[in-house]
C-alpha cells in the first residue's frame, strides 16, 4: 500500500519485557515522527528523524526508550524493561515536507500487564 | 506537555448543523494544522494555515487564525454523521523540530 504501515497492530507485554515497534513510512518521505497517545489524549511528541539522522529526541520519556532509522526508511521504536505507564498507542508519521502535512499510520496499541 | 488546547472538549450536534471548534496555543508559530482521528485509527491531515494567513477554506472546512490572540477555529459546515471523530489542532514550535498537538475535541454528529 501507499500509506504508513505500523506493526504489530497490538502488542501485549509483561512488565519488564522489551518490545520493538516497527514503522514503514511512505516511500521517499524524508521526515519521520514517533508519537505516544494515551487514551483520550492528543498525541505527545517522542522523536523526529530527517533521513537517518535523529534531530530531536526531546520527547522520549526515559532512557528506556530508543528509536532508530538506520537506512533512512524503516524505523524502530524500542522500549526496554516495559512498565505499566508505557501502555499507550504509539503512532508513527512521515512527511515529505518537514512537519507540514504528516501522514500517520494506524498505530501500535501497547498494553503492559 | 501540549502546546494547544481545544475547546470544547466534546460537541454533539445534529446532522446538517455547523460545528465550531477552537484551539489556543502558547508560543509563536509558523503554521497551524488541523487533523481528524476516527476511533482506533491514525490521524488524517485536514488543513494547514500559515501564520501570515487569517482564513482558509477547503470544501466544508473553514479555518481562521488570530496570531495576536494565539487562537484558531475550525468550522465544519453542513455536518454529516461521517464527520464524527476527534479533531486536533497542531502547531510547529518556532525554531523547533516538532509538531505539537492539543488534547482534541470529540465531535459527535447524530443522524
Amino acid at each position: 500500500g501507499a500509506g504508513v504501515s505500523q506493526s504489530p497492530r497490538y502488542k501485549v507485554a509483561k512488565r519488564g519485557q522489551d518490545v520493538a515497534l516497527r514503522c514503514d513510512p511512505i516511500s521517499g518521505h524524508v521526515s519521520l515522527f514517533w508519537y505516544q497517545q494515551a487514551l483520550g489524549q492528543g498525541p505527545e511528541f517522542l522523536t523526529y528523524f530527517q533521513n537517518e539522522a535523529q534531530l530531536d529526541k526531546s520527547g522520549l520519556p526515559s532512557d528506556r526508550f530508543f528509536a532508530e532509522r538506520p537506512e533512512g526508511s524503516v524505523s524502530t521504536l524500542k522500549i526496554q524493561r516495559t512498565q505499566q505507564e508505557d501502555s499507550a498507542v504509539y503512532l508513527c508519521a512521515s512527511s515529505s515536507t518537514g512537519y507540514e502535512k504528516l501522514f500517520f499510520g494506524s498505530g501500535t496499541q501497547l498494553s503492559v500487564l | 506537555s501540549q502546546q494547544g488546547e481545544e475547546d470544547p472538549q466534546a460537541l454533539s450536534i445534529q446532522e446538517g448543523e455547523n460545528a465550531t471548534m477552537n484551539c489556543s496555543y502558547k508560543t509563536s508559530i509558523n503554521n497551524l494544522q488541523w487533523y481528524r482521528q476516527n476511533s482506533g485509527r491514525g490521524l488524517v491531515h485536514l488543513i494547514l494555515i500559515r501564520s501570515n494567513e487569517r482564513e482558509k477554506h477547503s470544501g466544508r472546512l473553514r479555518v481562521t487564525l488570530d496570531t495576536s490572540k494565539k487562537s484558531s477555529s475550525l468550522l465544519i459546515t453542513a455536518s454529516r454523521a461521517a464527520d464524527t471523530a476527534s479533531y486536533f489542532c497542531a502547531t510547529d514550535v518556532e525554531y523547533g523540530n516538532k509538531l505539537v498537538f492539543g488534547a482534541g475535541t470529540i465531535l459527535r454528529v447524530k443522524s
